[in-house]
C-alpha cells in the first residue's frame, strides 16, 4: 500500500535559518502530494500541494517540488520565523488511481524555531 | 476559519458511556472523512463518505459508528470505548472523492480521553 516517510523531530532551528524537511513516498499510480501544518491546539491546515511530477507548490515562503524520479517532496523555506513553529505533515492522495480515498500521512515533523 | 467545525472540542468519557462527535462543513463539499490522530503514529483514515454514502471503512472496530445524515453533517457515535481509543479525532471534507488533486479541509478536532 501507499506510505509516506518523513524525518521525525523535533527539529530545532534559530530564527532566519534555512529549513529543509525531507519527505519520501511509496505509491502506485500518480498521487498528488501535500504538506499540511498543525499549530498547537488546532487542526491541520493545507500549506501547499503539487499534483503532478515537477510541479512546485509554494505558500508563505515555503516550497516543495514533486520529484517522481526520487519519489520525494521535500519542504523548504529560506528564512524561518518563530511563528513557523508547528508540526508539519507530508501526505499523498490518489496513489491507486481513483476510487474513494483519503490521505496517507507521514508521522509529522515537530519544528521549533528559537529567537 | 477553515469552514469545518467540530464539537465538542474536548471530551472525557468512561468506558461504559455513549457519546457522539459532530462535524459540520460549510463549504458545499460532497465528501467527508474521519481521521484518528494518536501520539507517535501517523494520522489514520477511519471512514469516508461521499454524498451521504459510506464508501470506505478502514477496519475500524464496531465501537465506532459513523453517521452522515446529509452532505454537510457527519457524526461519530462512540460506545464501550477502550483507553487506547484516546486520541484527537479529526473531521475533513473535500469537493469529491476519487479525485486525488482535491484538497481536504480539516476541522480543529475533538480531543477524546477515555478513562
Amino acid at each position: 500500500g501507499d506510505s509516506v516517510t518523513q524525518m521525525e523531530g523535533p527539529v530545532t532551528l534559530s530564527e532566519e535559518a534555512f529549513l529543509t524537511i525531507n519527505c519520501t513516498y511509496t505509491a502506485t499510480g500518480y498521487p498528488s502530494l501535500f504538506w499540511y501544518v498543525q499549530y498547537p491546539g488546532e487542526g491541520l491546515q493545507l500549506l501547499l500541494k503539487a499534483t503532478k511530477a515537477d510541479d512546485k507548490g509554494s505558500n508563505k515562503g515555503f516550497e516543495a517540488t514533486y520529484r517522481k524520479e526520487t519519489t520525494s517532496f521535500h519542504l523548504e523555506k529560506g528564512s524561518v520565523q518563530v511563528s513557523d513553529s508547528a508540526v508539519y505533515f507530508c501526505a499523498l492522495r490518489g496513489g491507486s488511481g481513483g476510487g474513494a480515498d483519503g490521505l496517507t500521512f507521514g508521522k509529522g515533523t515537530h519544528l521549533i524555531i528559537q529567537p | 476559519e477553515t469552514g469545518v467545525t467540530q464539537t465538542p472540542r474536548h471530551l472525557v468519557m468512561g468506558m461504559t458511556n455513549k457519546k457522539s462527535l459532530k462535524c459540520e462543513q460549510h463549504l458545499g463539499h460532497n465528501a467527508m472523512y474521519w481521521y484518528k490522530q494518536s501520539a507517535k503514529k501517523p494520522l489514520e483514515l477511519m471512514f469516508v463518505y461521499s454524498l451521504e454514502e459510506r464508501v470506505e471503512n478502514n477496519s475500524v472496530p464496531s465501537r465506532f459508528s459513523p453517521e452522515c445524515p446529509n452532505s454537510s453533517h457527519l457524526f461519530l457515535h462512540l460506545h464501550t470505548l477502550q483507553p487506547e481509543d484516546s486520541a484527537l479525532y479529526l473531521c475533513a471534507s473535500s469537493p469529491n472523492t476519487g479525485t486525488g488533486a482535491d484538497t481536504q479541509y480539516f476541522g480543529p478536532g475533538t480531543r477524546l480521553t477515555v478513562l
